[in-house]
């Protein structure tokens, strides 16, 4: 099978614009979820969702949104950028929960440079 | 709460084994993950424990005890390629993963 892909794989944008990410999930993986990540930190949860639902969100402001297609694509969109969200921006998908086969693959990443 | 915790950094030499630990605390526990993130990369999965005991994957090795909410990463013969970052994150009652801060792991010659 195909990994998860993401496009584009860089970007270069400038304050106050905006941004929209895409995911293509593992086929047969229903839930996709997105993650911030900045030099030198850990992983900040965005969003999950599963079956075009969202179903669980992490502590990042409203300019951050998401939405999921019935094929299980993603994206998620930025508004009115801040130099802060440069980052890079990674998708992961996972077939299920609560099975031996839970699991979350990510794609390769999106970098956002924000001037 | 909800917390997981891992060392910062941690040095190792070409040859050796490392051992790298991680403890967490989560309302309802499900399991606990660790990926492998070289830099500038996307996270790999290298392993997923639900039960006690030690799980062997080639020079990788995970272990993890639910009672002491205690898991570590051990890997063996190290190599200059080992040297990434390594993310552990446990699964809590809502099948969410909660990640750690990641634990940098440095090899030498």
């Amino acid at each position: 099978k195909a990994g998860v892909t993401q496009t584009p794989r860089y970007l270069i944008k400038t304050r106050g614009q905006q941004v929209t990410l895409s995911c293509s999930p593992i086929s047969g993986h229903r839930s996709v979820s997105w993650y911030q990540q900045t030099p030198g930190q850990g992983l900040q949860f965005l969003f999950e969702y599963f079956s075009e639902t969202q179903r669980n969100k992490g502590n990042f402001p409203g300019r951050f949104s998401g939405r999921q297609f019935s094929n299980s694509r993603s994206e998620m969109n930025v508004s009115t950028l801040e130099l802060g969200d440069s980052a890079l921006y990674l998708c992961a998908s996972r077939e299920s929960f609560g099975t031996s086969t839970d699991t979350q693959y990510f794609g390769p990443g999106t970098r956002l440079t924000v001037l | 709460g909800q917390n997981i915790d891992q060392p910062t950094e941690m040095t190792a030499t070409e040859g050796a084994i490392v051992q790298i630990n991680c403890t967490y605390q989560t309302s309802g526990f499900n399991g606990l993950f660790w990926y492998q993130q070289h830099a500038g990369e996307a996270p790999t999965f290298l392993s997923y424990n639900v039960l006690d005991g030690l799980e062997e994957k080639g020079r990788f090795s995970s272990f993890l005890s639910r009672s002491k909410g205690y898991s570590y990463l051990l890997l063996k013969e190290l190599q200059m390629k080992d040297s990434a970052s390594y993310l552990c994150a446990g699964l809590d009652s809502n099948y969410q993963l909660i990640w750690g801060a990641g634990t940098k792991l440095i090899i030498k010659p």
